[in-house]
């Protein structure tokens, strides 16, 4: 049981360049998230996903797409980069609502130069 | 005003100190609570769940008050190892995400 995964783990991007960050968790959750975290600033939600074909955005989600196309994987694109996407990137997943809390990825450190 | 928030700190405590962390969420209707602990450059993990009539886990105590909608966690006889940025987390409005606080830094000193 390998919870969520997250890749790469570190990536350096050019202006303009594009990229997917890839996420899949392997706990039969309907409930996957995309978050972004700055140096020293809380967690901001990008988009999320309550189950396969089903996405919405949350708090920042300009230069962002998402799709879910399986339960398992939940992978967020990054069109044309720029240096105000250098960020650390989380995905987590949730059995459900109510009680239940966040497992959360190891993080993606994205750099865009 | 924010959904949750959290005083940010840092808190510098010594070695075997008691040290208490507040939280203040504006949705009454929250029905489920977190708190978190997040290292340095690393995702955040759930360090307990917080229950209506407050619970334990080893040398941590977190308590809620529906009345005045906040939440609380105690760390007693405080480790090296507890040094850490301690995320409040509650249940959104529309139910299907979390909400997290900015997190409260915490220096444990030798």
């Amino acid at each position: 049981n390998a919870g969520v995964t997250q890749t790469p783990k570190f990536r350096i991007l050019k202006i303009g360049q594009s990229m997917t960050l890839q996420c899949t968790q392997d706990m039969n959750h309907n409930y996957m998230y995309w978050y972004r975290q700055d140096p020293g600033m809380g967690l901001k939600l990008i988009y999320y996903s309550v189950g396969a074909g089903i996405t919405d955005k949350g708090e920042v989600p300009n230069g962002y797409n998402v799709s879910r196309s399986t339960t398992e994987d939940f992978p967020l694109r990054l069109e044309l980069a720029a240096p105000s996407q250098t960020s650390v990137y989380f995905c987590a997943s949730r059995q459900g609502q109510g009680g239940y809390g966040y497992t959360f990825g190891s993080g993606t450190r994205l750099t865009v130069v | 005003r924010k959904e949750v928030e959290q005083d940010p700190g840092p808190f510098n405590v010594p070695e075997g100190a008691t040290v208490a962390f507040n939280c203040t969420y504006s949705n009454s209707a929250s029905q489920s609570f977190f708190w978190y602990r997040q290292d340095c450059r690393k995702e955040p993990k759930l360090l307990m769940s917080v229950y209506s009539s407050g619970n334990e886990d080893g040398r941590f105590t977190a308590q809620l008050n529906r009345a005045s909608q906040y939440i609380s966690l105690l760390i007693r006889d405080s480790k090296l190892s507890d040094s850490a940025t301690y995320l409040c987390v509650v249940n959104s409005r529309a139910g299907n995400m979390l909400t997290f606080g900015g997190g409260t830094r915490l220096m444990v000193k030798p």
